[in-house]
């Protein structure tokens, strides 16, 4: 079957540096999404990731590794609007979007 | 910015009761999509289209169905609402097949 792992839940100071993990199995690969969501509101797009490496956007920077089906987002310079759930997604072989259950940040001061 | 609305932000219905939900986008994508969520699970695709008249069952099209007879709107249609689908659901659009997903505010759906 097809699957998604991501950490439940994550907990960082503000200021600071965190990386959120996801790993994924399945069939085919057509490119990697993470997503922001705030409680109570919709999904918004951060990056997309389809060759292996690192893509940068500001503070938010989404790492890909295909052989390994490995993917991180890395948050620096963590602010209080973070706090959000973090969402991976894969475009399988058939072109669906295949969701982990996201990972939920919690930012301390 | 593209804009996909959704009709309710918090419905509640009755069980066996006919359930429309509606979604509007307004960047002429072609392509449309119904979720749901629910805690601890990713999104669950229910019902996509990729033109309008056409539609095709996700994974998990059980006790649902959709209707897009015009390219901005895709309508969730649940034809006799049961206690289990009670959820979040969320509408989302993209212009292309590869490209991301946009998503509605979506619709806390509940079921007594």
């Amino acid at each position: 079957g097809q699957n998604i792992d991501q950490p439940t839940e994550m907990t960082a100071t503000e200021g600071a540096i965190v990386q959120i993990n996801c790993t994924y199995q399945t069939s085919g690969f057509n490119g990697l999404f993470w997503y922001q969501q705030h409680a109570g509101e919709a999904p918004t797009f951060l990056s997309y990731n389809v060759l292996d490496g690192l893509e940068e956007k500001g503070r938010f920077s989404s790492f890909l590794s295909r052989s390994k089906g490995y993917s991180y987002l890395l948050l620096k310079e963590l602010q209080m609007k973070d706090s959000a759930s973090y969402l991976c997604a894969v475009r399988d072989s058939n072109y669906q979007l295949i969701w982990g259950a996201g990972t939920k940040l919690i930012i301390k001061p | 910015d593209v804009k996909v609305t959704q009709s309710s932000r918090y419905l509640v219905k009755r069980t066996g009761e006919k359930v429309f939900l509606e979604c509007v986008q307004d960047m002429d994508h072609e392509n449309m999509f119904w979720y749901r969520q629910d805690p601890g699970l990713g999104l669950r695709l229910i019902y996509f289209s990729y033109d309008v008249k056409m539609k095709e069952k996700g994974d998990i099209p059980e006790g649902y169905s959709v209707s897009r007879e015009k390219k901005e709107r895709f309508s969730l249609i649940l034809e006799s609402a049961s206690t289990n689908q009670t959820s979040m659901y969320l509408c989302a659009s993209s212009p292309d097949r590869v490209l991301e997903q946009y998503f509605g505010p979506g619709t806390r759906l509940t079921v007594t």
